[in-house]
């Protein structure tokens, strides 16, 4: 159990749609990020948020967005569902975005567009 | 960049068997190095990380040296149970947001 909270943790869109996914990070951490792992693969980096503000972003096109609220929560925004978004979508949390502070994850939301 | 090559797997073993998951990283910069691993339908969990070369993580009888010669953290354990089944991920993280960069997995099976 990582303290890390996330929803739905399994929901099907059409393609064109958008969908917004929900993270509760650990209590105490400020920092979020939001990880899209495809099947098979490796997680990849789609974006970090520091005390509201975004931190840093991978190499995903702009109709991903993210939002982090004063209570360090963080929502994960899809526009334009393409068939390749279909992943599962990992939040994780940690205290301050330093190297070699460890890092926990959520579940994860699975997400399937057809 | 930042890379992360593992074996490619299923790696197979029966129980009691000796463990060896490869994985070598190149990094810009000094990176921290972590295993987390994958239950079938869960998500990432922290198994051990290391910070600095030379440095051992150990956890639930696993363990991985930083090798910053040879560039690499290998995963081993002495002898594995069934409920070691899982996939296993190996991941560096540098000074730019402590963002993690993985690999690709290494799903491992272990028979009884």
């Amino acid at each position: 159990e990582t303290g890390v909270t996330q929803s739905p943790t399994h929901l099907i869109k059409t393609r064109g749609q958008q969908v917004t996914l929900r993270c509760s990070s650990q209590s105490g951490h400020n920092t979020v990020s939001w990880y899209q792992q495809a099947l098979g693969q490796g997680p990849q980096f789609i974006f970090q948020y520091y005390r509201e503000e975004e931190n840093g972003r991978g190499n995903f096109p702009p109709r991903f967005s993210g939002l982090q609220f004063p209570n360090y929560s963080s929502e994960l925004n899809v526009n334009a569902l393409e068939l390749d978004d279909s992943a599962l979508y990992l939040c994780a949390s940690s205290y301050d975005s330093k190297q070699g502070n460890t890092i926990y994850f959520g579940e994860g939301s699975w997400l399937t567009v057809v | 960049g930042n890379s992360v090559t593992q074996m490619e797997g299923p790696v197979t073993l029966s129980e009691e068997a000796f463990l060896t998951i490869n994985c070598t990283y190149t990094a810009t910069g000094y990176p921290s190095l972590f295993w987390y691993v994958q239950y079938p339908g869960e998500g990432l969990q922290l198994l051990l990380k290391a910070t600095k070369a030379d440095d051992k993580g150990s956890n639930k009888g696993f363990e991985a040296t930083y090798r910053k010669e040879t560039t690499s953290f290998h995963l081993e354990k002495g002898s594995v149970q069934v409920s070691d089944s899982a996939v296993y991920f190996c991941a560096l993280s540098v000074l730019e947001y402590s963002t993690l960069t993985f690999g690709k997995g290494t799903m491992l099976l272990v028979s009884p």
